[in-house]
């Protein structure tokens, strides 16, 4: 089955400083990739949508200048946390659309800011 | 109201018991998801389903789009089955990509 893969899968930074996070699909191109977070006990939440050469679709309440998203190629997409803070640390993972309703989730990567 | 509704919301089941986890969404779809989800936060992509029955193994995954219905089913569970399982839909909205999550079970399995 096709795999998407997420790096690196854990991350502690200082705050002020910004994370980069890597989304790829291994096997296949996607010409969307979807980022999301998840606070502990609680469920997935969509932050934004990544389509190949154009800018990323945030949703209702997602800072798009601390949470920057590119996806330069129909394999990579990348989520960067800037001037990350504490109340950043949290889950964050991917999914990228094979084709039509084909949807593969990344394993995740998990963001502690000191 | 969720648009997307699970239950139960915790389970604990004997080794070799048959478990249903059922998920009931409010809105036109165009897929639904069952997901896992280890301890340690990764996930795992079950199924997709737009609609009939899909079987993985000892994974079985139904999905009534007349009733807004799915349930995913384990047979003879055992603890490595032990994760929360999120079902998320997307929907078919015209307004893009609108995805929407349960806030998973929580299924323990005891040997």
């Amino acid at each position: 089955g096709a795999v998407v893969s997420q790096h690196p899968s854990r991350v502690i930074c200082k705050s002020g400083t910004s994370v980069k996070i890597e989304c790829r699909s291994l096997d296949f191109q996607a010409t969307t990739m979807f980022w999301y977070r998840q606070f502990p006990k609680q469920s997935l939440m969509l932050m934004a949508t990544s389509n190949e050469g154009s800018k990323a679709t945030y949703e209702q309440g997602v800072e798009k200048d601390k949470f920057l998203i590119n996806h330069a190629s129909l394999t990579l997409s990348t989520l960067t946390v800037t001037s990350a803070h504490p109340e950043d640390s949290s889950f964050y993972i991917c999914s990228a659309r094979k084709t039509g309703t084909e949807l593969y989730f990344g394993p995740g990567t998990r963001l502690t800011v000191t | 109201k969720n648009e997307v509704e699970q239950s139960p919301q915790n389970l604990t089941a004997q080794e070799g018991e048959f478990i249903t986890i059922n998920c009931s969404y409010s809105v036109g779809i165009s897929a639904l998801h069952w997901l896992q989800q280890h301890p340690g936060g990764g996930i795992v992509s079950l199924f997709m389903l737009s609609s009939g029955k899909k079987k993985h193994g000892r994974l079985i995954a139904t999905i009534n789009i007349q009733e807004k219905h799915s349930s995913l089913h384990i047979t003879a569970s055992h603890p490595r089955d032990s994760a929360v399982y999120i079902c998320a839909v997307r929907s078919d909205s015209n307004t893009g990509n609108q995805f929407y999550f349960g806030t998973g079970t929580s299924l323990t399995v005891i040997p």
